[in-house]
This record gives C-alpha cells, sequence and structure tokens, in this order.
C-alpha cells in the first residue's frame, strides 16, 4: 500500500462518544499533520508532528488529543465533540529538512459527523 | 501572517473550454502549491512553482509563478469532465509551518 491512508473514511459519533482517527503514510516522510476541513473555509491547521515530536497545535480545543507513536502513524483521540466539529479531518505527511518543506501529501479524510 | 485569496470562488464551464484560476497571496510568494480536491476527498498533490516567472505544465494544466503580483494563475485548456473539483493554492515560506492554504475554487465542467 502507498501514499497516505486514513480510517475510517466516514464517522457518526454522539456528543458524549469517544473515538479514533487513524493516519498512516508509506512514503518514508518525518513529518506528519492534521487538518480540518469546514464548508467555505480554508483548511485549518490542527496539528504537526515533526520527528515524532508535536511542534504545532494551532489553539486546538482539548476534545481533540494527537498522539503520533512512530513517523508513519498519526492518531487524533476525539472525546465530547460539539456539532461543530462535524467536517472532514485530512491528514498529511511531507519531509522536512531545509528552509522550504517538501511537498505534503494528504490522505483521503475522514468525514466526521457529530450529532 | 499570510493569506491567499482564489478567485473566482467558483467556475461552471462548458467541456471544451479553457479556464483560468488565480491565487494572490497577501505576503511574498516563495512557494507555491496547487492541489486538487474531488468532492468530500483528500487533496492530489498537482504541482509546485517556487522561482518567479517559472511555468509548469502536467497534462492540461499549467501553472505560472508572477512574483512581482504575489500571484499565481493555474490555466486548464480545453476543460473536461475530469477536471472537475475544488482547487486549492499553498503558499510556502521560511517561517511558515506548513503551508497556508486559499479557500480553494469549486470547478464544475458542464458536457
Amino acid at each position: 500500500e502507498t501514499g497516505v491512508t486514513q480510517t475510517p473514511r466516514h464517522l457518526v459519533m454522539g456528543m458524549t462518544n469517544k473515538k479514533s482517527l487513524k493516519c498512516e503514510q508509506h512514503l518514508g516522510h518525518n513529518a506528519m499533520y492534521w487538518y480540518k476541513q469546514s464548508a467555505k473555509k480554508p483548511l485549518e491547521l490542527m496539528f504537526v508532528y515533526n520527528f515524532k515530536e508535536q511542534t504545532e497545535n494551532n489553539s486546538v480545543p482539548s476534545r481533540f488529543s494527537p498522539e503520533c507513536p512512530n513517523s508513519s502513524h498519526l492518531f487524533l483521540h476525539l472525546h465530547t465533540l460539539q456539532p461543530e466539529d462535524s467536517a472532514l479531518y485530512l491528514c498529511a505527511s511531507s519531509q522536512v529538512g531545509g528552509s522550504l518543506q517538501e511537498t505534503q501529501y494528504f490522505g483521503p479524510g475522514t468525514r466526521l459527523l457529530v450529532l | 501572517s499570510q493569506e491567499l485569496e482564489q478567485s473566482p470562488q467558483s467556475l461552471i464551464v462548458q467541456e471544451g473550454k479553457n479556464l483560468t484560476i488565480n491565487c494572490t497571496s497577501s505576503k511574498t510568494l516563495y512557494g507555491l502549491y496547487w492541489y486538487k480536491q474531488k468532492y468530500g476527498e483528500g487533496l492530489i498533490f498537482l504541482m509546485m512553482l517556487q522561482k518567479g516567472g517559472e511555468e509548469k505544465s502536467h497534462e492540461k494544466i499549467t501553472a505560472k509563478l508572477d512574483e512581482k503580483k504575489q500571484q499565481s494563475s493555474l490555466h486548464i485548456t480545453a476543460s473536461q469532465p475530469s477536471h472537475a473539483g475544488i482547487y486549492l493554492c499553498g503558499a510556502d515560506n521560511p517561517g511558515n509551518t506548513p503551508l497556508v492554504f486559499g479557500k480553494g475554487t469549486r470547478l464544475s465542467v458542464i458536457a
């Protein structure tokens, strides 16, 4: 399997549920990202991991909890979400090392609906 | 912080027609990425431009970078239904970690 994969592709959850999104990259990259895409808004960067260390957390509510156990896997743990958290969640990976980063490659996304 | 404005927001063209999408940056462009997204799916990398005046082509899609105007344009020649989707531009510059994206241009191609 190649590229960036995400599971599940679709998820419906209640506000009291706990669920996790999974992302796996098969490109040998050293950085991984979580983005949120809502209707009529630009892609919103949520978290960045470089070499398994979290380097950015763009004021994301604590009900979203990322985990990066190794450079190939990235999780987004969800708990007590709100309906406004319904969106497409995209994972991406890239190779970083110079002043400009390399191309980011994206997974297919997880469409999340919070009821 | 850097912002990218894409125009138009949406576009409907007849199959076979040419079209252009623009991406204008509020700051100097050092690296500009173009992605295509099918509705509700992930982003597919199209091409990256780094130098002023650079132009790249992939099949019937051509992108240019105008450093002076802080703008990039994406041109599709003889559009086909397979070109339909959302086109997003992303900008990179020293200090950006990682990319800043525009809101996207939604393209529909009708037969």
